[in-house]
C-alpha cells in the first residue's frame, strides 16, 4: 500500500514563528503536492514538485515556500506564521501530475495563535 | 477557467437510505474523473476513477456514473451505513498541459448518515 506520512497530526504555533510541515512518501512517486483545505473552499493547491529540487507555485503560494531535497520528502515552510494560515494541510503524491490518482497523507491541523 | 461544481454542499439522510451526489465540470480537454472519500480529520481516499469511455463503475455500495456529453458525474450510495458519513470530493483531470494545474477539485459534499 502506498503510504504518505505527514510528520504531525496537530500543531499549534505562535504568530511569527517559522513552521515546517514534513511529508514522506514510500512509492517512489515523481510528483508531490501540498494543499490546504478550509471549510467551504475545498482543497487549494499551494505548491507542487515534479522532481527533486523542482517546484511550481500552485493557486495560493503566498506566505509559503517548499523544499524537495530528496525524492521521497517534500517540506512546506511557513516563513512567518499568521493566523490566516490556520488550516488543514494535506500532502499528496502521485505517479504523474495529470493523473487524479493522488495519494494523500492524513493531514496536519495547524492552528496559529 | 476549469471548474468543478458539486451538489449538494451537504446532505443528511437516515441509515439504510440511498443517496446521489452530483459533480458538474467544465474541465477541457477531459482526461478522467475521480471520486474521493474523506473521513473527518483524515486525508482523502480514492473511491473510483472514470475515464472518457466509461459510463458506470461500481465499487461495493458505491456506483459512479459519467456523462461526458453533459460533463456530469454522479456518485450513488446504496443502503447507506453510518461509516459513509464523510466528505466526498470530485476531482477532474485535464489532458493538456502538465503540472498539478491539470487537476481541478470540487469543494466536496458533506454527507451525514443518521441512525
Amino acid at each position: 500500500d502506498v503510504k504518505v506520512t505527514q510528520s504531525s497530526r496537530y500543531l499549534v504555533k505562535r504568530t511569527g514563528e517559522k513552521v515546517f510541515l514534513e511529508c514522506v512518501q514510500d512509492m517512489d512517486h515523481e510528483n508531490m503536492f501540498w494543499y490546504r483545505q478550509d471549510p467551504g473552499l475545498g482543497l487549494r493547491l499551494i505548491y507542487f514538485s515534479y522532481d527533486v529540487k523542482m517546484k511550481e507555485k500552485g493557486d495560493i503560494p503566498e506566505g509559503y515556500s517548499v523544499s524537495r531535497e530528496k525524492k521521497e520528502r517534500f517540506s512546506l515552510i511557513l516563513e512567518s506564521a499568521s493566523t490566516n494560515q490556520t488550516s488543514m494541510y494535506l500532502c499528496a503524491s502521485g505517479q504523474t501530475a495529470l493523473s487524479t490518482e493522488a495519494f494523500f497523507g492524513q493531514g496536519t491541523r495547524l492552528t496559529v495563535v | 477557467k476549469n471548474q468543478v461544481e458539486q451538489s449538494p454542499q451537504s446532505l443528511i439522510i437516515l441509515e439504510g437510505k440511498n443517496c446521489t451526489l452530483q459533480c458538474n465540470y467544465t474541465v477541457s480537454p477531459f482526461s478522467n474523473l475521480r471520486w474521493y472519500k474523506q473521513d473527518t480529520g483524515r486525508g482523502p481516499v480514492s473511491l473510483t476513477i472514470m475515464t472518457f469511455s466509461e459510463n458506470t463503475k461500481s465499487n461495493g455500495r458505491y456506483t459512479a456514473t459519467l456523462d461526458a456529453d453533459t460533463k456530469q458525474s454522479s456518485l450513488h450510495i446504496t443502503a447507506s451505513q453510518l461509516s459513509d458519513s464523510a466528505s466526498y470530493i470530485c476531482v477532474v483531470s485535464a489532458r493538456s498541459g502538465g503540472g498539478a494545474d491539470g487537476l481541478t477539485f470540487g469543494k466536496g459534499t458533506h454527507l451525514i448518515i443518521q441512525p
